[in-house]
């Protein structure tokens, strides 16, 4: 089975400042989908980014990036010139692509908060 | 285009009482997905389906039950609700084979049982 691990429950950044969020999993798969998702506190969840792991290159999306490792097996999220609304719970997913079921597999989270 | 819809946004239920929580997708998305999340913890896949009149659980199905008869709806039944089963409920759905799409949430469903 596969497991995400966010081994830091909270983060703290000024705004305009870049924060790095870890995240990291454990799979025997070859092939999968990662993911970050936001949750403010409206409590609905956004996607903010996706990597698939057979691409080598690192998914971004505008101040959104991430550090894909597939060897170490970690992909963490970087968000450059943070934002007030990016204070939220930030989750790191994992999606298998064996079999029917596309579930997602998710970490614990990590809140984040911004300081004006 | 709406997205994902759930009703009701919170509720209150007593120990033994039956619910269904509503799940709406106008993206005419094949697969749905029904999730919990306690607090402080990730989500946690309680039943999916990959298309109308099929279903299967998923990691956490005690205690729900699910039926999706249209493309749109998939509810997501309490018939005995237990105190363990306060948490918030989100729906969420996907297209692509094997729904291997972006998963779109719904805003959540706050449910209390006391």
């Amino acid at each position: 089975a596969q497991t995400v691990t966010q081994s830091q429950p909270e983060m703290s950044v000024q705004e305009a400042e870049t924060v790095t969020l870890s995240c990291t999993y454990d799979t025997s798969e070859s092939d999968y989908y990662l993911f970050w998702y936001k949750q403010p506190p409206s409590r609905q969840m956004i996607l903010v980014i996706r990597q698939e792991a057979y691409k080598q290159q690192n998914a971004t999306e505008n101040r959104f990036s991430v550090n894909f490792q597939k060897a170490a097996k970690s992909f963490s999220l970087k968000i450059s010139d943070s934002q007030l609304g990016d204070a939220a719970m930030y989750f790191c997913a994992y999606r298998s692509l064996a079999g029917a079921n596309s579930k997602l597999t998710f970490g614990k989270g990590i809140t984040l908060s911004v300081r004006p | 285009n709406a997205g994902v819809t759930q009703t009701p946004k919170f509720r209150i239920l007593k120990i033994g009482q039956s619910m269904t929580l509503q799940c709406t997708q106008d993206m005419n998305h094949n697969y749905m997905y029904w999730y919990r999340q306690d607090p402080g913890m990730g989500l946690k896949l309680i039943y999916y389906s990959v298309g109308a009149g099929i279903t299967d659980k998923g990691e956490v199905p005690n205690g729900y039950n699910v039926s999706r008869s249209t493309t749109e709806d998939f509810p997501l039944r309490l018939e005995l609700a237990a105190p363990s089963q306060t948490s918030v409920y989100f729906c969420a759905s996907s297209q692509g084979q094997g729904g291997i799409g972006t998963q779109y949430f719904g805003p959540g469903t706050r449910l209390t049982v006391l």
